[in-house]
């Protein structure tokens, strides 16, 4: 009964590669998310979606492109892959973010190594 | 802008020790704050939070309580365990803004 599920757990691939990400809730939430956590474990907000929506681009290259199908799902591409997009890639989801108090949940993340 | 700093890691700590770990912020407003917490090769999981001034969050024998007067929250137990080695995660969330904003995170490990 996974909450916040996303595929592949691990990606290797070469530079200048495109490779997706996928994330699903089964929560019923209405918003999601995706997270980029570096080396160093920082955690930093790359998009968020609300009911299909964008709501947050916050300042990531276009050859990210987030896509959501439904409220369910939020998927990653990335174009033209670049070493320092290695990363582990979080998504997460909330019911409703913009009261700012709604708990975020997040699913185990994909671990994206370029070569 | 809005920021959050954690105290530098690692912290390391004996059993039955007790745990501090700092966090303050900055925002505009009113923020709400959590602590997550990440297991080893794991997503975060929510640890505890707090929506406004002077509310205590409490979990797992966790508390921190939100102080407006200090822009602080810090994360306490009374008498950690070795289960309890994880990366600890400041955040907070601001009305409208749809985005968690963490600090930097802060390994504990905890030896028996």
């Amino acid at each position: 009964d996974t909450a916040v599920s996303q595929t592949p757990k691990y990606l290797v691939t070469q530079m200048g590669n495109d490779k997706s990400i996928k994330c699903e809730q089964n929560l019923g939430h209405d918003t999601m998310y995706w997270y980029k956590q570096d080396s160093k474990k920082f955690l930093k907000i790359m998009f968020s979606y609300n009911n299909k929506e964008l709501i947050i681009n916050e300042t990531v290259p276009n050859r990210f492109s987030p896509k959501s199908p439904d409220k369910a799902h939020l998927n990653l591409h990335i174009n033209s892959l670049e070493l320092g997009d290695s990363a582990v890639y979080f998504c997460a989801s909330s019911q409703d973010s913009r009261g700012g108090t709604d708990t975020q949940y997040f699913g185990p993340g994909t671990r994206l190594t370029v070569l | 802008g809005n920021s959050v700093t954690q105290m530098e890691g690692p912290v390391t700590l004996s059993e039955e020790a007790f745990l501090t770990i700092n966090c303050t912020y900055t925002a505009t407003g009113y923020p709400s704050l959590f602590w997550y917490v990440q297991y080893p090769g794991e997503g975060l999981q929510l640890l505890l939070k707090a929506t406004k001034a002077d509310d205590k969050g409490s979990n797992k024998g966790f508390e921190a309580t939100y102080r407006k007067e200090t822009t602080s929250f810090h994360l306490e137990k009374g008498s950690v365990q070795v289960s309890d080695s994880a990366v600890y995660f400041c955040a907070l969330s601001r009305q409208g803004a749809q985005k968690l904003v963490f600090g930097q995170g802060t390994r504990l490990t905890i030896n028996p």
